[in-house]
């Protein structure tokens, strides 16, 4: 069954700084990986994806994540955090035989101003 | 920019209850989700249903748990006889097809069920 896992619980960087959230996965094939954002009262918000192509994606917001098969991880990142960055932080993965989606257990990112 | 909308935002019931949770899909999505969060756990899969079927469910979905499209927008989660277990937040999620953007799943903004 795949999985993802998010090693970090809370992320700080001050404003401007470099945000880099991580996530490593385990499926057996190619994975299907993405990050969503959940703002307090908020649903989960997608912010990109990686299915196929080009190991570098970008997403919504300035995000982007990079796919690296041999560490089996996918971090997001952000080059330069804002305050309003500010939230919980979703992995998952969806194996390519399997349409539900399985999430890691999130990170909490605080941007300080 | 067209979104999964959910009502109620917040369900309060007794235990042994019969609970509804309602969903609108994005009009033109053709595969529709439920997942739910306990709090502090993570957001587990509940079922998939397309073509006014069940294709998947997890082990969560027992009896107790039914979905329905009623009609050609809505999408609802029915809890039976609930349980102070079934305290969570509920989302509702929709995806268009297979393939490509239609990969994306896209949520609503949750129901929050607290079971007393």
């Amino acid at each position: 069954a795949q999985s993802v896992a998010q090693p970090e619980d809370q992320v700080n960087v001050a404003e401007g700084n470099p945000l880099t959230v991580k996530c490593t996965y385990s499926v057996s094939g190619n994975p299907y990986l993405f990050w969503y954002v959940q703002y307090p009262n908020r649903g989960l918000q997608f912010l990109l994806k990686y299915i196929t192509g080009d190991n570098l994606v970008k997403g919504s917001y300035g995000f982007e994540a990079e796919f690296n098969k041999s560490q089996t991880s996918f971090h997001l990142k952000k080059p330069s955090a804002l305050v309003s960055d500010s939230a919980l932080y979703f992995c998952a993965v969806r194996d390519p035989n399997d349409y539900k989606l399985s999430f890691g257990a999130g990170t909490t990112v605080t941007v300080r101003a | 920019e067209p979104e999964v909308t959910q009502t109620p935002s917040h369900q309060v019931t007794q235990m042994g209850q019969e609970v509804i949770l309602r969903c609108v899909p994005i009009s033109n999505h053709l595969y529709f989700y439920w997942y739910r969060q306990i709090l502090g756990q993570k957001v587990e899969f509940l079922v998939s249903f397309y073509n006014n079927e069940i294709s998947e469910k997890s082990e969560i979905f027992d009896d107790q748990f039914s979905v329905e499209r009623p009609d050609g927008s809505n999408f609802t989660l029915k809890i039976r006889s609930t349980k102070l277990e079934d305290s969570a937040m509920y989302f509702c999620a929709s995806r268009t097809r297979t393939g490509g953007r239609g990969e994306t799943q896209y949520f609503g903004p949750g129901t929050r069920l607290l079971v007393l």
